[in-house]
């Protein structure tokens, strides 16, 4: 079964750091770009950050650009977010997505298995 | 404010036909990226019913249908049901921004 698995989300201070994960399984996972959407609470989706099926290329929302670093290591088949410099308007749910075409270096495919998500909550 | 622009809401009665629009402009749809389509039923994630602009993937139905022309696309759902209140959204890329974007979604009531 095809599946990704976010971890990682929890309450946090403005101002700190949080590192989220997303552990694949069912699927070759370093054959496909992967990307990191989030959701504020009654609000919608918010690409965050992608990440080629090499790692050769990374792109990132304006709004994270410079606080938020992805990453993936394919031998644990997992992906990674590190977020820097947290503010309230970041609290949201976090879904880590799979791209739907393999080797892919752009972010022009759809998004084709998502997470459950994990909650990250910014505040004092 | 989103890149793309989706009618709040929609509403249709069971069985009838409903149509989600998305407008964007000339460095993403316009420019022939590609548009995506997403339901969201409430308290879970997002669920891929569109891609590249009409395509269902597996196990989607047949009354799902994207379509796209212009700077504009459009998602329609025919038969409605109960089930199909839900959130949708659109997605594309846009050139300007480096970066994929989504619709602001849009709320579907089956009266």
């Amino acid at each position: 079964e095809v599946q990704l698995v976010e971890s990682g989300g929890g309450l946090v201070q403005p101002g700190r750091s949080l590192r989220l994960s997303c552990a694949a399984s069912g699927f070759t996972f370093d054959d496909y770009a992967m990307h990191w959407v989030r959701q504020a609470p009654g609000k919608g989706l918010e690409w965050v950050s992608g990440i080629s099926w090499n790692s050769g290329s990374i792109g990132y929302a304006d709004s994270v650009k410079g606080r938020f670093t992805i990453s993936r290591d394919n031998a644990k088949n997992s992906l990674y977010l590190q977020m820097n410099s947290l503010r309230a308007e970041d609290t949201a749910l976090y879904y880590c997505a799979k791209d739907g075409a393999r080797y892919s270096s752009s972010w022009y495919y759809a998004f084709d298995i998502w997470g459950q998500g994990t909650m990250v909550t910014v505040s004092s | 404010q989103s890149v793309l622009t989706q009618p709040p809401s929609v509403s249709g009665a069971p069985g009838q036909r409903v149509t989600i629009s998305c407008t964007g402009s000339s460095s993403n749809i316009g420019a022939g990226y590609d548009v995506h389509w997403y339901q969201q039923l409430p308290g879970t994630a997002p669920k891929l019913l569109i891609y590249g602009n009409s395509n269902r993937p597996s196990g989607v139905p047949d009354r799902f249908s994207g379509s796209k022309s212009g700077t504009s696309a459009s998602l329609a759902i025919s038969g409605l049901q109960a089930e199909d209140e839900a959130d949708y959204y659109c997605q594309s890329y846009d050139s300007s921004l480096s970066g994929s974007v989504f619709g602001g979604g849009t709320k579907l009531t089956v009266l």
